[in-house]
């Protein structure tokens, strides 16, 4: 069965900082690699899609990774803000599921 | 806007007395999932319809049922809630057999019991 870490489980950052977040699966056989944002008490919000074709994907300041052979997927975040504290979660998809890890919170201090 | 909506927001039942969930969607998506998520955990699997076939996950307690009766609407059942049941109740849609398949969440639904 699939499992999905994500270090560090939490991080506190000052504005303005360059940061990266990590994720790593036990079966390199995903097919795709996701990127969510989750707000307190909200649902998940997509960020980022890499397929398997592809190593990386950015959206505005957002950048991430895809290392199938390693098992590992990063999310740079460039610049941070306040607006960026939320936990972040990734989730590898195979075989009709999308199995997820337990995210990172960031706090992004003013 | 298409997306994916979750009804009610917040659910408050009483231990042992039947519930409801409700998610719909406008993706029209052949793929609707489950999610159980407890605070600071990993959304974990419930079950999930690949169009009409019910996939449930090995570990899934039979107390949770679900039901599909078209392709807009989902809904998860939990017979006899006990407090270990109370967590965020998410559901998912996907188009599944592309090459991009991503998983679109609705906003959950925070359920409690007392």
């Amino acid at each position: 069965k699939q499992e999905v870490t994500q270090i560090p489980a939490a991080l506190s950052v000052p504005e303005g900082e360059n940061l990266v977040l990590n994720c790593s699966f036990t079966d390199s056989a995903i097919y795709n690699l996701q990127w969510f944002r989750q707000d307190p008490g909200k649902g998940l919000t997509s960020l980022l899609l890499i397929q398997s074709s592809q190593r990386e994907q950015t959206s505005g300041r957002l950048n991430a990774s895809l290392d199938k052979s390693s098992g590992r997927s990063t999310l740079y975040i460039a610049a941070s803000q306040p607006g960026d504290s939320a936990t972040y979660l990734c989730a590898g998809y195979n075989f009709n599921k999308f199995y997820f890890g337990s995210g990172t919170k960031l706090n992004v201090k003013p | 806007d298409a997306m994916v909506i979750q009804n009610p927001r917040y659910q408050v039942t009483q231990f042992g007395k039947p519930v409801t969930l409700s998610c719909s969607q406008t993706l029209n998506h052949n793929v609707m999932y489950w999610y159980q998520q407890k605070s600071s955990q990993a959304p974990k699997l419930l079950f999930h319809y690949y169009d009409k076939d019910f996939n449930n996950e090995a570990d899934t307690p039979d107390n949770f049922q679900s039901r599909r009766p078209n392709t807009s609407f989902c809904f998860l059942d939990i017979r006899s809630p006990g407090l270990g049941d109370a967590a965020m109740y998410l559901c998912a849609t996907s188009r599944v057999g592309i090459l991009n398949t991503e998983a679109f969440f609705g906003q959950g639904t925070r359920l409690t019991v007392v």
